[in-house]
């Protein structure tokens, strides 16, 4: 099993431009949860996918963040216009939704660090 | 609004000694409780997860136990290594309707040889 898979793993950018960050779950996996990590804010939930469907995106920031999951292999995190406070780790993690039989356990990709000056 | 709150932020021990990490929350009304490992540069991998109908989990050197009703979680290391050295996070499952993952900001700590 190949674990989430994240990219690009680093990330340098300037101000205002385009952020996409990609991540594909762990096949069979029906949830998935964008977080964001910085020293002062610890892991914060940005936004999770229930079957490709947005179930809560109330801990994105604000209207620059948009998130995507067209299908169930694949999801973006894109960032228009970037500011350098968007500097953190993005993680990308996948589940399969608690239920009888599911525990919920919670699978961590790599992270992509994303610096924007 | 769940809060997680993981004492203390920094440990240091020497090898071979047991230790305990903890962590609390304020709404006892969780789906389950997981402890995670992160090494610096690195993703958070999972070390446990207890569900809310369970008291602890146990996997090799590591025990984690679940006292619901005061909101309060331990981490046991036995016997700890300098590989141990690592970030270790709690995270409570919880949210009416959704499943929200809300973590603590974790210990660090560090085995000395």
């Amino acid at each position: 099993d190949a674990g989430v898979i994240q990219s690009p793993r680093h990330e340098v950018t300037e101000m205002g431009q385009e952020v996409t960050l990609r991540c594909k779950p762990i096949s069979g996996h029906n949830s998935l949860f964008w977080y964001r990590q910085t020293m002062m804010r610890g892991l914060e939930l940005l936004i999770y996918f229930n079957n490709n469907v947005p179930i809560d995106d109330s801990g994105m920031p604000e209207d620059r963040f948009s998130a995507k999951m067209p299908n169930a292999s694949f999801s973006t995190l894109k960032i228009q216009p970037s500011e350098p406070r968007d500097s953190a780790v993005y993680f990308c993690a996948s589940s399969l939704a608690i239920g009888q039989a599911n525990t919920g356990e919670l699978f961590f990709g790599e992270g992509s660090r994303l610096t924007v000056l | 609004k769940q809060e997680v709150t993981q004492i203390p932020a920094a440990l240091s021990v020497p090898e071979g000694e047991n230790l305990v990490l903890n962590c609390s929350f304020t709404d006892s009304a969780i789906y389950n409780l997981q402890w995670f490992r992160q090494d610096p540069g690195k993703g958070l991998t999972s070390l446990l997860l207890i569900q809310s109908s369970q008291r602890e989990q146990t996997s090799g050197r590591l025990n984690a136990s679940l006292d619901k009703s005061s909101g309060r979680s331990t981490l046991y290391i036995a016997a700890s290594q300098p590989g141990d050295s690592a970030t270790y996070l709690c995270a409570v499952a919880s949210g009416a309707g959704s499943y929200q993952l809300t973590f603590g900001k974790g210990t660090k700590l560090s085995v000395i040889p």
